[in-house]
């Protein structure tokens, strides 16, 4: 069974400091890597994905992630946090099949918190 | 493009009561999800659907909870009936299943905060 570990339940940084929001992973197989963040009452939206190819995966708001099979980690990075990057941020791990059909299993989610 | 619609944005009702949810995938993706969410954890898993079929419903407490998609395009959750531990948002979500085979990210509609009394 596919699982997400996100160890951290919240993260303090201060404004312009690097950021790093912590993911691991269990899947058979090659998985596919996403964050999601979600702002108060408000639906997730999609920051990235790790399909194949380049460790380094860039998205929104200037984030990214680092996918490491070895560590089966794909966490969350910044070089420098802005205010309005505090929200709740979720991993999330599907394992990938030729029907598409496996389930996207998510983390429990950190809340980012910068300080001004 | 629009996003993913879902009504009501809140509701309360009392326990035993019936309930339900009403989602509007963005144009064109066959593949639709519900997910619960419960305060301070991930969200969960319900359904999901491919077009007008179920693919997956492991995880979907069948003996109150039903949903459907007729047409492959819309889709209600309903509740029935209600217990205090449904209390949490259920979030829909859709993508479009193309050759990545799950790769493809999910968009989600702002949820409904469901209040179970």
């Amino acid at each position: 069974a596919q699982s997400v570990a996100q160890p951290e339940d919240q993260v303090n940084v201060a404004e312009g400091n690097p950021l790093t929001v912590k993911c691991t992973y269990s899947v058979s197989g090659n998985p596919y890597l996403f964050w999601y963040v979600q702002y108060p009452n408000r639906g997730l939206q999609f920051l990235l994905k790790y399909i194949t190819g380049d460790n380094l995966v860039k998205g929104s708001y200037g984030f990214e992630a680092e996918f490491n099979k070895s560590q089966t980690s794909f966490h969350l990075k910044k070089p420098s946090a802005l205010v309005s990057d505090s929200a709740l941020y979720f991993c999330a791990v599907r394992q990938p099949s030729s029907g598409g059909y496996q389930k996207v299993t998510f983390g429990i989610g950190t809340k980012l918190q910068v300080i001004p | 493009e629009a996003g993913v619609a879902q009504s009501p944005r809140y509701k309360i009702i009392e326990k035993r009561q019936s309930v339900a949810f009403w989602c509007n995938p963005i144009s064109g993706h066959a593949t639709l999800y519900w997910y619960q969410q419960i305060l301070g954890q991930g969200p969960k898993l319900l359904i999901q659907f491919q077009n007008n079929g179920v693919v997956d419903d492991s995880q979907l407490p069948k003996d109150r909870f039903s949903a459907e998609r007729l047409k492959g395009v819309d889709s209600t959750l309903k509740i029935q009936p209600a217990k205090l531990e449904d209390s949490a948002v259920y979030l829909c979500a859709s993508s479009s299943e193309g050759g990545l085979a799950g790769g493809n990210e999910q968009f989600f509609g702002p949820g409904t905060r469901l209040t179970v009394l």
